[in-house]
């Protein structure tokens, strides 16, 4: 069964830093590009960024570029998201998921999510 | 970028009712579409993608439809579990992969 697990969440200060992770299990993740996904509270569906299977070429949504860094360890089956200059507008449940192979962008699997809240 | 929008934003119907949600894209995005249903407080679920394929597992009740610009999402028969909110999605390049606003659907 696949299986993606967020964490690394919490309650953050404006202008901080966090390092979301998502461990995978169930599947073989060095084959799959990864996509995070976020949700501000009561709002829709925003993607964020995805990376290639080997980590090699990476996407961003232009209004995230050079303050958040996807990145991948093949060795440990996980995805990070690393958040910098963070903003209130920030807060939001960010949700990693695995793309379908062959179909970028198709996300077929996705974790629970973990909860980031940027607040003084 | 491509812009993703729904109709209606909220929907209410009874359990047994034939439901249909509407996405247009702001640019042909040929078949690249899919739909997800997200109940309140989880983790989206796909449904249907290429427009028309109905993701393993996912009951008969759904369907989809429509090609270029314009796209419909139809439940035959709504189930008290398909309360939730629907998006639409465009995918398969890699400019932005960008959502609709979303279709509450409520209980009448």
């Amino acid at each position: 069964e696949v299986q993606l697990v967020e964490s690394g969440g919490g309650l953050v200060q404006p202008g901080g830093s966090l390092r979301l992770s998502c461990a995978a299990s169930g599947f073989t993740f060095s084959n799959y590009w990864m996509s995070w996904v976020r949700q501000a509270p009561g709002k829709g569906l925003e993607w964020v960024a995805n990376i290639r299977e080997d980590g090699e070429e990476i996407y961003y949504v232009d209004s995230m570029k050079g303050r958040f860094t996807i990145s991948r360890d093949n060795a440990k089956n996980s995805v990070y998201l690393q958040v910098n200059s963070l903003r209130a507008e920030d807060t939001a449940v960010y949700y990693c998921a695995r793309e379908r192979a062959y179909s970028y962008g198709l996300f077929d699997s996705w974790g629970q999510g973990t909860l980031v809240t940027v607040s003084s | 970028d491509i812009l993703m929008t729904q109709s209606p934003s909220t929907l209410s119907a009874s359990v047994g009712d034939r439901v249909t949600i509407t996405c247009r894209a702001s640019q042909s995005i040929s078949n690249w579409l899919a739909w997800y249903r997200q109940k309140a407080g989880k983790a989206p679920k796909l449904l249907i993608y290429e427009a028309s394929t109905l993701e393993s597992g996912v009951p008969s009740r759904f369907s989809g439809s429509g090609a270029g610009t314009e796209f419909t999402l139809t439940i035959s028969s709504l189930q008290p579990d398909d309360f939730a909110t629907y998006y639409c999605q465009h995918y398969n390049n890699h400019s932005p992969y960008t959502f609709g606003q979303g279709t509450k659907l409520e209980i009448k």
